[in-house]
This record gives structure tokens, C-alpha cells and sequence, in this order.
């Protein structure tokens, strides 16, 4: 079964310092890997997605995630955080071939501090 | 830019009541789904729709719950009989058809059972 796994609860970090949040995914074929970003009481919007070619993949808002699949990982960097990317961020895996679902991790909130 | 929408984005019902929560999704798309995130926990897969019938479903989604196409527009999920344990945001996506691999969620609709 499909499984994915962000063991960073909650990561604060400071306004312009490095971010990367982690994902490690577990997946029986080519995985489609997604990070979705939820701010307070607002729904889910996709930052960005991979499912082949390069496996630096750059997406909205000034995010990039890289897959290793030697590490089954798919991890979510932003070399400068702003206040404004204080959220929930999840990781999810699905095969999208048919109509198969997307499995989320558990989420990292993160916070930021002037 | 096209998205997906949901109403009511906030319900109260009294436990034991049937409640319908609506969603219109991206016109061409192919794909249709309902997740459900409790407060605090990660998002949870409950149905996926395709052709007019379930194509997967999962443990939550019994027999008190069933979705429906009407009119070929409107993508409802209905609970028959609500539990407490029912409240929870409810997340309507869709996805397009072919090589249109990410879903579109809408913001959501926060269902409190009282």
C-alpha cells in the first residue's frame, strides 16, 4: 500500500533563512509525487508536482522539491522564506493512471518569525 | 483560471440529520473526488468517481455516505445520517483527462455535527 510520511510536525523558521521540508514516500510503482500547501481555513493548492524527467522540479511561490528515489524522498525547499509562506504544506503520492487516488502525509506546519 | 467550487463552505447540522455538500468541478474534467480532513489530522481519501459510478472507495465511506452526478455539472456527496465524528472539512477535486495528472481541489466545506 501506498504510504507517505513528513516526520516534521511543525518546523519554525526565520523570515529569509532556508527552508526544506521532508517527504519520504513509500510506493509499489513510478510514483507521482505532489506538494500542496493549505493556509488557515483555505483549501489545497498545488505548488508543484513530479512525475518524470528532471528530478528537480520547481514550482509556485518560489519552491522547488527534488526527487531521490535512492531515498524514496521527494523534500520541499524555499532558499528565502516569507511571513506569507507560514501554512500547512503536504506531501502526496499517487499513480493518477485511471482514476487512483492521492495519499497525503500527515503535513508540516510551519511557522515564521521575524 | 478554472476551479473547482464548493458549497456551503460552512454547515451546522444536528446529529442524525442527511446533509448534501456540493461541488461544481473544472467543466472537462474526467476525474472526481472526495476527501475529508478532521481537525488537525491529514487529508483522508473517502471516494473517486469516474463514468457515472464509484470507482474506488474507502473505509470511512459507508453505507451513510454516497455521491452523485445529477446533471453532469454538480458533484454531490450526501451523509445520510450524521455522526459527531462526521465534522470534519470536506474537499471536493478533480481531475482532467489523459496526461493531466494533478487534482484540483476546492476550498473546502467545514461540516460541524452538533
Amino acid at each position: 500500500a501506498q504510504s507517505v510520511t513528513q516526520p516534521d510536525i511543525h518546523i519554525t523558521v526565520s523570515e529569509g533563512a532556508s527552508l526544506e521540508l521532508r517527504c519520504n514516500y513509500s510506493y509499489g510503482a513510478t510514483p507521482y509525487l505532489f506538494w500542496y500547501v493549505q493556509s488557515p481555513g483555505q483549501g489545497l493548492q498545488l505548488l508543484l508536482k513530479y512525475f518524470s524527467g528532471d528530478t528537480l522540479v520547481q514550482g509556485i511561490k518560489g519552491f522547488e522539491a527534488e526527487f531521490k528515489r535512492s531515498q524514496s524522498s521527494f523534500n520541499l525547499r524555499k532558499p528565502s522564506v516569507h511571513w506569507s509562506d507560514a501554512a500547512e504544506y503536504f506531501c502526496a503520492v499517487g499513480a493518477l493512471r485511471g482514476n487512483e487516488k492521492l495519499t497525503f502525509g500527515t503535513g508540516t506546519r510551519l511557522t515564521i518569525i521575524p | 483560471e478554472p476551479e473547482v467550487t464548493q458549497t456551503p463552505s460552512h454547515q451546522v447540522t444536528q446529529m442524525g440529520q442527511e446533509v448534501i455538500l456540493r461541488c461544481v468541478p473544472i467543466s472537462n474534467h474526467l476525474y472526481f473526488y472526495w476527501y475529508r480532513q478532521i481537525l488537525g489530522q491529514k487529508v483522508e481519501f473517502l471516494v473517486s468517481f469516474y463514468n457515472n459510478e464509484i470507482s474506488e472507495k474507502s473505509e470511512i465511506f459507508d453505507d451513510q455516505f454516497s455521491v452523485e452526478r445529477p446533471d453532469g455539472s454538480n458533484f454531490t456527496l450526501k451523509i445520510r445520517s450524521t455522526k459527531l465524528e462526521d465534522s470534519a472539512m470536506y474537499f471536493c477535486a478533480s481531475r482532467g483527462p489523459g496526461e493531466q495528472i494533478e487534482a484540483f481541489f476546492g476550498q473546502g466545506t467545514r461540516l460541524t455535527v452538533v
